[in-house]
């Protein structure tokens, strides 16, 4: 069964850090790109970040430029987002999702509050 | 990069149709054939019901299909069953890596 699962999200202050982790499995993970989005509270879907089969080409939104870093290790299946300068706008669900979006994870929920 | 602009509600009964529209620009619906709608029940990961316009991936019911007329994407619902009372979103590619959803629909199966 092809799956992604999300992890690493907590509960963090502003202006702190974070790393999420999705794992993938099921599928040749290392020939598709991947992206992360993410939904605040009762808000809709925001584009977060992408990154490519191999790793060479990445997108940020202009939210969150400068701050995450997105990476993958296709050797352990696995995506990550590091977020550095945590605002509380920043809080939501983070889902991880396939190239074409035709899979998600559940989501990891990242809560910035002091 | 805006949001696409989606109505807020749209509701119909049971064996209906419901129509729902996703407003872009030229630079992102009205561009590229990449124009893809999710649906999205309380709790649970988006899902993807329509790709490219108007194709559906395995398993989504024909009773779900799209279309698009310039910078303007739908979504039509036809026999509208209890189970598709859900929130909706529309997304397009908007060039250079980038995607944009859309602001969401809730429908309503009255």
């Amino acid at each position: 069964e092809m799956q992604l699962v999300e992890s690493g999200g907590g509960l963090v202050q502003p202006g702190g850090s974070l790393r999420l982790s999705c794992v993938a499995s099921g599928f040749t993970f290392s020939k598709y790109g991947l992206h992360w989005v993410r939904q605040a509270p009762g808000k809709g879907l925001e584009y977060v970040s992408a990154i490519s089969a191999n790793g060479d080409i990445t997108f940020y939104a202009n939210s969150v430029k400068g701050r995450f870093t997105i990476s993958r290790d296709n050797s352990e299946n696995t995506l990550y987002l590091e977020m550095g300068g945590l605002r509380a706008e920043d809080m939501a669900l983070y889902y991880c999702t396939s190239d074409g979006f035709d899979m998600w994870g559940p989501g990891t929920m990242v809560t910035v509050s002091s | 990069q805006s949001a696409l602009t989606q109505p807020p509600s749209a509701s119909g009964s049971p064996g209906q149709s419901v129509t729902i529209s996703c407003s872009g620009t030229s630079s992102d619906v009205g561009t590229y054939k990449f124009v893809s709608w999710f649906q999205q029940h309380p709790g649970k990961a988006p899902k993807l019901m329509i790709y490219e316009v108007s194709k559906r991936p395995s398993g989504v019911p024909g009773r779900f299909s799209g279309s698009k007329s310039g910078n303007t994407a739908s979504l039509t619902v036809s026999g509208l069953q209890a189970e598709d009372e859900a929130d909706y979103y529309c997304s397009s590619y908007a060039g250079s890596n980038n995607y944009v959803f859309g602001t969401g629909t809730k429908v309503t199966v009255l």
